[in-house]
């Protein structure tokens, strides 16, 4: 089973519906983050949280919205999605490195929303 | 502007031959470097990293060098191999950011038969 599952793999859903993307993570990390993928613009973040209490936004947060049901859950969701939601969704999971920095990045395999 | 740019958006290359994957970055605060490699219908997974302390770091064949001055980095695979494949991505990082990465649009690596 993998460590970070993303749920559902696939979405094709309709303006104006909303919309929640879950990840759950088995790796006992205390940060977690969601990602959005488009072409020519690699990963972008949206949200991400350093433990149960702490929510931040992210480069693109606009539109969207988290909630961190514990340790091991992260959502995502969309209000009211619209077409330029249409992107392919990661959600990560990390531990500090060295203490300061985040560490690697641990990946789910991704969520792939279409909105029309 | 992007922080982090890779300006070749996809790259063929001989099995055998050295595969090098560029990244330059804007922001010279950044001082954490990482590539992800990406197959399809798959998350990225990490494959190396490199702080600015540094400007080289190996592992098995892959090669990642820092050119601070430059704001450049690279990553170089030798001997590359038809499974190495896939989309790599360059991420940066700085405490002005949060302890978060920033990332590369992606260059897509065509390692030929």
């Amino acid at each position: 089973d993998a460590d970070v599952t993303q749920t559902p793999r696939n979405r094709i859903t309709k303006t104006g519906k909303r919309i929640m993307l879950e990840c759950s993570q088995t790796k006992g990390h205390d940060r977690m983050y969601w990602y959005r993928q488009d072409p020519g613009l690699g990963l972008r973040l949206i949200y991400y949280s350093f433990d149960v209490k702490d929510i931040n936004k992210g480069e693109i947060s606009d539109g969207y919205s988290v909630s961190r049901q514990a340790q091991a859950k992260f959502s995502l969701s969309l209000e009211s999605a619209i077409p330029n939601q249409t992107a392919l969704y990661f959600c990560a999971t990390s531990e500090p490195d060295r203490g300061l920095f985040t560490g690697e990045l641990f990946f789910g395999e991704g969520s792939r929303l279409t909105v029309l | 502007d992007q922080q982090v740019k890779q300006n070749s958006p996809s790259l063929s290359v001989q099995e055998g031959r050295i595969s090098i994957l560029n990244c330059d970055y804007t922001n010279s605060m950044f001082d954490y470097f990482l590539w992800y490699k990406k197959y399809p219908a798959e998350g990225p997974t990490f494959l190396i990293s490199i702080s600015s302390i540094k400007d080289k770091n190996e592992d098995g064949r892959f090669t990642v060098f820092l050119n601070k001055s430059a704001k450049h980095l690279s990553l170089h695979i030798v001997p590359s191999q038809p499974g190495d494949s896939a989309v790599y991505f360059c991420a940066a990082s700085a405490i002005d950011y949060g302890q978060n990465f920033v990332f590369g649009p992606g260059t897509r690596l065509s390692v030929l038969p």
